[in-house]
């Protein structure tokens, strides 16, 4: 079965420092990775989006890296603010049927001023 | 530019009663279309997808239908509600498939089955 497993479930950070959320995948054949922030009871918003040919991409103070030979994902939060407190969610769509996407079941981040 | 929109936000609702829940597309043409369930703590779940209209497929079974009448719209249904059909649902839209098509999300909608 292919899964999307991240970690850590949960972390709490303080304003202005950095941290790395993990994603490793079995989803097999590999289409493309993705980031997602989700706020409390709202739909998720992409961050990023990867190929197998990319091992990094940014978007403003984010930053996703991926290892397609180790089937592994992070994304980097740089100089964290308040409203980076959120779900976020690693999803890999597999091969070229877009259609279905596996959903990791998200880390929790909470900033504290 | 291409907007969704899924309403209502909130909902409560008694079992057995009926349920729909809409969402529609703005901005583009020939959408993919889903519906996803999210539990507290796990990923999200996909319900059903739709490449066309009147073309809907089920990922699981369970207690609701979809339906796409027109080509940018999607509406998730239930003849009657059970308690286990409380949760956060999430309409998407995706042009694809390819290799580097992004999901857009509504907003959510909360039910809570009474």
């Amino acid at each position: 079965k292919n899964q999307v497993e991240q970690s850590p479930q949960s972390l709490i950070i303080l304003e202005g420092k950095n941290c790395t959320l993990q994603c490793n995948y079995t989803v097999s054949p590999f289409s493309n990775l993705r980031w997602y922030k989700q706020d409390t009871g709202r739909g998720p918003v992409s961050l990023t989006i990867m190929t197998f040919s990319e091992n990094t991409k940014s978007n403003g103070r984010y930053t996703a890296t991926l290892d397609a030979d180790t089937k592994q994902s992070s994304l980097h939060i740089t100089a964290s603010q308040l409203s980076d407190s959120a779900s976020y969610i690693c999803v890999v769509s597999q091969g070229s049927n877009d259609y279905k996407l596996s959903f990791g079941a998200g880390t929790t981040v909470t900033v504290r001023a | 530019s291409q907007t969704i929109h899924q309403w209502p936000a909130t909902l409560v609702q008694p079992v057995g009663s009926p349920l729909s829940l809409e969402c529609t597309v703005e901005g583009t043409s020939n959408p993919n279309l889903y519906w996803y369930r999210q539990a507290a703590g796990r990923g999200l779940q996909l319900l059903f997808y739709s490449v066309g209209i009147g073309q809907i497929s089920s990922e699981v079974p369970q207690n609701l239908s979809a339906s796409r009448p027109q080509d940018r719209q999607f509406i998730l249904s239930s003849k009657k509600l059970l308690l286990s059909d409380s949760g956060f649902y999430l309409c998407a839209w995706s042009v694809g498939p390819a290799l580097n098509t992004e999901a857009f999300f509504g907003q959510g909608t909360r039910l809570t089955v009474v």
